[in-house]
């Protein structure tokens, strides 16, 4: 059964800092990874997706990196900002349906 | 452009009380998703239809029922809400191709006394 991690749970860092959030998964069978933000009391915002056969992702300051083989994405984001305080969650798809199995987060702040 | 709308947005139900959760898509998406989102839990699929036609069990459906009334529209429906279905229920849908994201509802927030 695919399990997802994320650690740590929680994260606080100082405006401009880069940071890397982790997520591991226990089977390297996967089609696809999604990295998804949250803000509080609403929906999740998909911020990329890496295919199976993809390394990594780029969109803005932020830059995703698949691992298959041991199990490991990351979310780089660059230069960070008060306004990219949220929740970050990653999700494995697992087949061709598109059922995807979410890890618990990581909550980011981001003080000014 | 509204995308994945859910409603109602905010719920309370008594125990053994039934209700049914709607959700509507205006992307012409193939396939739908349910989700429950708890603390501590993270998201967990309920049920999901892979297109117009099918609905299949995710992860947690018991206590839950699902329909898929056209292309647009896949609803939820819990027949006798207990005080451990309360949670926030997220609906998602997403395109044709196995490598297309998901995009989510602002989800319902659903409590049960």
């Amino acid at each position: 059964k695919q399990e997802v991690t994320q650690i740590p749970a929680a994260l606080s860092v100082p405006e401009g800092e880069n940071l890397v959030l982790n997520c591991s998964f226990t089977d390297s069978a996967i089609y696809n990874l999604q990295w998804f933000r949250q803000d509080p009391g609403k929906g999740l915002t998909s911020l990329l997706l890496i295919q199976s056969s993809q390394r990594e992702q780029t969109s803005g300051r932020l830059n995703a990196s698949l691992d298959k083989s041991s199990g490991r994405s990351t979310l780089y984001i660059a230069a960070s900002q008060p306004g990219d305080s949220a929740t970050y969650l990653c999700a494995v798809g697992s087949g061709n349906t598109g059922k995807l199995i979410f890890g618990q987060g990581t909550t980011l702040q981001v003080k000014p | 452009n509204a995308g994945v709308t859910q409603t109602p947005k905010f719920q309370v139900l008594k125990t053994g009380q039934s209700m049914t959760l709607q959700c509507a898509q205006d992307m012409n998406h193939n396939s739908m998703y349910w989700y429950r989102q708890d603390p501590g839990m993270g998201l967990r699929l309920i049920y999901y239809s892979a297109s117009e036609g099918t609905t299949d069990k995710g992860e947690v459906p018991n206590g839950y029922n699902v329909s898929r009334l056209n292309k647009r529209e896949f609803s939820l429906r819990l027949e006798s809400a207990a005080p451990s279905q309360t949670s926030v229920y997220f609906c998602a849908s997403r395109d044709r191709g196995n490598n297309q994201p998901q995009h989510f509802g602002d989800g319902t927030r659903l409590s049960i006394l």
